[in-house]
């Protein structure tokens, strides 16, 4: 069965620190992959996309994310975490070919940023 | 432009009524699909609509149904409410297409009372 892991349910970093979010996939073929970002209450911001060609995305507020075919993963990176991206992070897949319509979500990383 | 807009945000409901909720998608987007969000199990993709038509279903009872009217507004309904039905309900608009991303309404949370 296609899937989405996100090992990592809280994730606590120092203002400052560097962040890694993991996030693995299980499909037949390299599905369509995004990073979204949820603060409590609110809906789904998204944050990065990976269709094709370049493994390295840049998304918005300094969010990087690099495509690793060989580990079926799409890790979410940033250099220097502010107290304002405290939020849970989803990692979403479709299938390639397939439009975000019918997004298999993971099960979502908890970021906590200690001043 | 607008974004995605899902009416209202939140609503109380007792065991056994239905609710409807809408979602307004961004100006020019066909596609609807409709997520529920709870603790217990994530976020699932409940159903996408386009051209007033239902293109994929996820794994929910009958009690849930949905509509796409012809200027794209969507609504979904559910009957015969149930407490494990409280939720985040969020409503998500796209150009349907490949390479294409999804955007996402602030939600309508749903308390069964």
């Amino acid at each position: 069965a296609q899937s989405v892991t996100q090992p990592d349910i809280h994730i606590t970093v120092s203002e400052g620190a560097s962040l890694e979010l993991r996030c693995n996939y299980s499909y037949g073929a390299t599905p369509y992959l995004f990073w979204y970002v949820q603060s409590p209450g609110q809906g789904l911001q998204l944050l990065l996309k990976y269709f094709s060609g370049d493994t390295l995305v840049q998304g918005i507020k300094g969010f990087e994310a690099e495509f690793k075919r060989s580990q079926s993963s799409f890790n979410l990176r940033k250099p220097s975490v502010h107290w304002s991206d405290a939020a849970e992070y989803f990692c979403a897949v479709v299938p390639f070919g397939g439009g975000g319509n019918k997004l298999t979500f993971g099960t979502g990383t908890q970021l906590k940023v200690e001043l | 432009k607008a974004g995605v807009t899902q009416t209202p945000r939140y609503l109380i409901k007792t065991r056994g009524q239905q609710v409807t909720l809408s979602c307004s998608p961004i100006s020019g987007h066909r596609s609807v699909s409709w997520y529920q969000q709870t603790p217990g199990q994530g976020l699932q993709f409940l159903f996408e609509y386009f051209s007033e038509t239902q293109r994929n279903k996820g794994n929910f009872p009958g009690r849930f149904s949905g509509r796409q009217f012809s200027n794209s507004r969507s609504e979904m309904n559910v009957s015969t409410l149930e407490l494990g039905d409280s939720a985040l309900y969020l409503c998500a608009s796209n150009n349907r297409g490949s390479n294409t991303e999804a955007f996402f309404g602030q939600g309508t949370r749903l308390t069964v009372v």
